[in-house]
């Protein structure tokens, strides 16, 4: 069974400071994906940034990349220049094989002004 | 485009009703529908992943006669809670993948469920 672990509940940063929100998965298949998920107060799903295990290059997304160690099944977010409007829920997911994804029990992320 | 909508977004009903929720693919078709719940402060847990025209696959420990999936279109899944009891105030949230798409999961808005 496919695991995903977040083992931050809460993080903090300054506004404009960096961040990394840490993710580790189990899994035993080759070919799968990897998402960041961020929720607002609002509750709507946003997509972040999604990562194809086929691929060793990290995916980047403006202010959002991730640190992608297959080996290690580690799946790390660093958030750049953070703005207050990233404060929210962040949940790591993986998804293999029709579309089962699989959700972390999400990190909350506070902007300090 | 990618739009997901669902309705309502809040509901109160009592304690022994059903409730419907309704989730809908706007601007595309979607192959599969997937019907999740949270309960609050907590992660997004799978209940059951539905095809257009087929019965649903529902997530161990889910009840199937309570939680009944219908997916009639390419466009739209319902949700019904029947017999509704308080420990199913949750928030549910459905995605939908593209017909011909990169199997990414757009999400609707949610719908907060409270029973009375």
């Amino acid at each position: 069974a496919q695991t995903v672990t977040q083992s931050q509940p809460e993080m903090s940063v300054q506004e404009a400071e960096t961040v990394t929100l840490s993710c580790t998965y189990d899994t035993s298949e080759n070919n799968y994906y990897l998402f960041w998920y961020k929720q607002p107060p609002s509750r709507q799903m946003i997509l972040v940034i999604r990562q194809e295990a086929y691929k060793q290059q990290n995916a980047t997304e403006n202010r959002f990349s991730v640190n992608f160690q297959k080996a290690a099944k580690s799946f790390s977010l660093k958030i750049s220049d953070s703005q207050l409007g990233d404060t929210a829920m962040y949940f790591c997911a993986f998804e293999y094989n029709n579309n089962d994804m699989r959700f972390g029990a999400g990190t909350r992320l506070t902007v300090k002004p | 485009g990618a739009v997901v909508s669902q309705h309502p977004s809040w509901v109160i009903c009592k304690s022994g009703t059903s409730v419907k929720i309704e989730c809908r693919s706007l601007d595309f078709q979607a192959t599969t529908m997937f019907w999740y719940r949270q309960f609050p402060k907590q992660s997004l847990m799978l209940m059951a992943t539905s095809n257009e025209g087929s019965k649903a696959t529902y997530e161990q420990g889910v009840e199937k006669d309570k939680f009944l999936i219908n997916h009639a279109s390419l466009t739209l899944s319902t949700l019904t809670v029947t017999s509704a009891h308080p420990e199913d105030s949750s928030f549910y949230i459905c995605s939908a993948t593209r017909l011909a798409g990169n199997y990414e999961q757009y999400f609707g808005p949610g719908t907060r469920l409270t029973v009375t």
